[in-house]
């Protein structure tokens, strides 16, 4: 049974750095293929896509909000960790992380989200 | 980026009636396309890949068709728990994955 859930700060101020994690079960990061990905949702908003990463370490970013993305993996520990930089009050969201079986999938499995506020 | 462009914006529907959802691609996504639902608090929930293929324990009533650029789903007879907002988003590589603005189904 594989599940997701997204941890980390529900509120940050603008300009600091949010940090999230994603701790998942059922799956391996060392299975070829693999990938989780991040996604986004503002509030009564589109879902947006931001990045993934993959078994063999490959990563994809938004081409739009790549030079503040690093998405990185703790396979030993069921992981994948994003930070944003620079937050601003327009990165107000739920954040979600979700498995991908390959890089030609969908997202099969979703975590529950995490709303994560930007205010002073 | 491939822009996804789904109508109608919100569409009401009796239960027993069958909808009809659009999905526009702006450049082929050849059958790369999947469809979500989402309910208000929850997160998205897989129904349909690869344009037409039923995710596992989505009911029959759900069904995609299309390829390229034109894509539709379709729910035949809606019950209760269908009024949601159905998401269509593209899965190629590249360009990256995008999601389109959802069509909200209410209960008329």
């Amino acid at each position: 049974q594989i599940t997701l859930k997204e941890s980390g700060p529900t509120l940050v101020k603008p300009t600091q750095t949010l940090t999230l994690m994603c701790t998942f079960s059922g799956f391996s990061l060392n299975t070829s293929g693999l990938g989780v990905g991040w996604i986004r949702q503002p509030p009564g908003k589109a879902l947006e896509w931001l990045a993934l990463i993959y078994w063999d370490d490959d990563t994809r970013y938004s081409t739009s909000l790549r030079s503040r993305l690093t998405v990185t993996k703790d396979t030993s520990k069921n992981q994948v960790m994003l930070t944003v930089t620079n937050m601003d009050p327009a990165d107000t969201a739920t954040y979600y992380c979700a498995h991908r079986k390959t890089g030609s999938d969908p997202f099969d499995y979703w975590g529950q989200g995490t709303l994560v506020t930007v205010s002073s | 980026e491939i822009v996804m462009t789904q109508s109608p914006a919100s569409l009401s529907v009796s239960p027993g009636e069958r909808a009809t959802l659009s999905c526009r691609a702006s450049q082929t996504v050849a059958f790369n396309l999947a469809w979500y639902q989402q309910k208000p608090g929850q997160a998205p929930r897989l129904l349909i890949y690869d344009a037409s293929t039923r995710a596992t324990g989505i009911p029959a009533r759900f069904s995609g068709s299309g390829s390229g650029t034109e894509f539709t789903l379709t729910i035949s007879s809606l019950q209760s728990e269908d009024f949601a907002v159905y998401i269509c988003q593209h899965y190629n590589n590249w360009p990256p994955i995008t999601f389109g603005q959802g069509t909200r189904l209410e209960i008329k």
